[in-house]
Parts: C-alpha cells; structure tokens; sequence
C-alpha cells in the first residue's frame, strides 16, 4: 500500500528565505506524487505533480520538487518566500495500476512565513 | 483544467437529521470518485471510493450505514451523512477521476456543522 510522510508539522520561514517541505513515500511500484496547498477554510489547490515523466516538477507560485527514486523522496521547495506563501501544504501519493488508484496524503506541513 | 463542484459549500443541521453532499464533475465523465474528511488542523482522510453504478468501497473503520454513497452516473455522486451528530461535523471533499492515468480532480469541499 502507498502512504507518504511530511516530515514537520510546522515550518518557520522569513520572507525571502528558501522553502523546503520534506516528503518520503512509500510504494511498491513507482508512483505518481502530488503536493497540495490549502488555506483556511477552503479547498485543495493542486501545485505540482510527478507522473513518472522528468524528475524535476516545477508547479505555480514558484514552487518545484523533485522526485529521487533512490531517496523515496519528493521534497517541495521554493528559493524565496512570499507572505502569500503561509498555508498548509499535503504530499499525497497516488497508485497506479492494480495497486488501485485512490490518493492518499500525508499529515500536512503548515507553513509560516515571517515579515 | 477539470473541474469538480460540490454542493453545497457549508450546511448546518440539526442532530439526528440526515444531510446530502452532491459531488459533480462539470466537464468530463468521472468514473471513480473519492469521499475525504478532513478534521480541524488534520489531514484528509479517504472515506470511499465510488465507482459508477457500483456499490462503494469503504474504508476500514469508515460506517457504510452512516455514510451513504451513491455514484449514479458519470458526473455525479452523493454522500448522505445519515443520523447526523455533532462529532460527525467536518469538512467533506470528493475528487473525481477519468481513469488510473491522471490525478483526481478535488471539489472545494463542503463545511458540514451538526448541533
């Protein structure tokens, strides 16, 4: 069965900083792999996904991950933070195949940038 | 990009009443779709998987007498939450997908609030 880990519950930023969300996956199979943003009280905004096509994703807002098979890792990051950037972001892992295709994420980072 | 609806957008009701969330795919035909919840400050949690004119899959732990799920065609598929209580107040989210090769495509989620 697929399942992801975000490693930290919360991340502290300062406005300019590099943004580095960790993500490891577990699957059988490779994978396809989504990162999600959500802000208060609304639906999921899909930022990037890998679908076993180039390793390197660039998503919107700036933000790209990278997917390393050797690692299990799907790290997001961003070269500098915005304020707009504070939000809850979820990695999410999708199967293919006959391993089913339901979308299962992580525990959610929360995301805070500072002034 | 596609786009899934869902209706309405928040609801209040009183407990013991049975409320219906409808899940809509507006622009392709959908033939799975997925039933997330979603507690204050958690993560999404995967309810079911519906496929079209098939009974639903629950999964563990999830009551399929209390949550009932029906995906009657290829755009729509409802969740009535039966006997509703104020522990089953949360945030419901549906995504819907065409097949096993693309992501699914997540509503905006509905806000239900028992009391």
């Amino acid at each position: 069965a697929q399942s992801v880990t975000q490693l930290g519950s919360h991340v502290s930023v300062s406005e300019g900083a590099l943004v580095l969300l960790r993500c490891n996956y577990s699957s059988s199979v490779p994978p396809y792999l989504f990162w999600y943003v959500q802000y208060p009280n609304q639906g999921l905004q899909l930022l990037l996904k890998y679908t076993s096509a180039a390793t390197l994703v660039k998503g919107i807002n700036g933000f790209e991950a990278e997917f390393k098979k050797s690692e299990t890792s799907f790290h997001l990051t961003k070269p500098s933070a915005h304020m707009s950037d504070a939000a809850e972001y979820f990695c999410a892992v999708r199967g293919v195949g006959t391993g089913g295709f339901k979308t299962i994420f992580g525990a959610g980072t929360r995301l805070f940038v500072k002034a | 990009g596609a786009v899934v609806s869902q209706h309405p957008s928040w609801v209040i009701c009183k407990s013991g009443t049975s409320v219906k969330i409808e899940c809509r795919s507006l622009d392709f035909q959908a033939t799975t779709m997925f039933w997330y919840r979603q507690f204050p400050k958690q993560s999404l949690m995967l309810m079911a998987t519906s496929n079209e004119g098939s009974k639903a899959t629950y999964e563990q732990g999830v009551e399929k007498d209390k949550f009932l799920i029906n995906h009657a065609s290829l755009t729509l598929s409802t969740l009535t939450v039966t006997s509703a209580h104020p522990e089953d107040s949360s945030f419901y989210i549906c995504s819907a997908a065409w097949d096993m090769n693309t992501e699914a495509f997540f509503g905006q989620g509905t806000r239900l609030t028992v009391v």
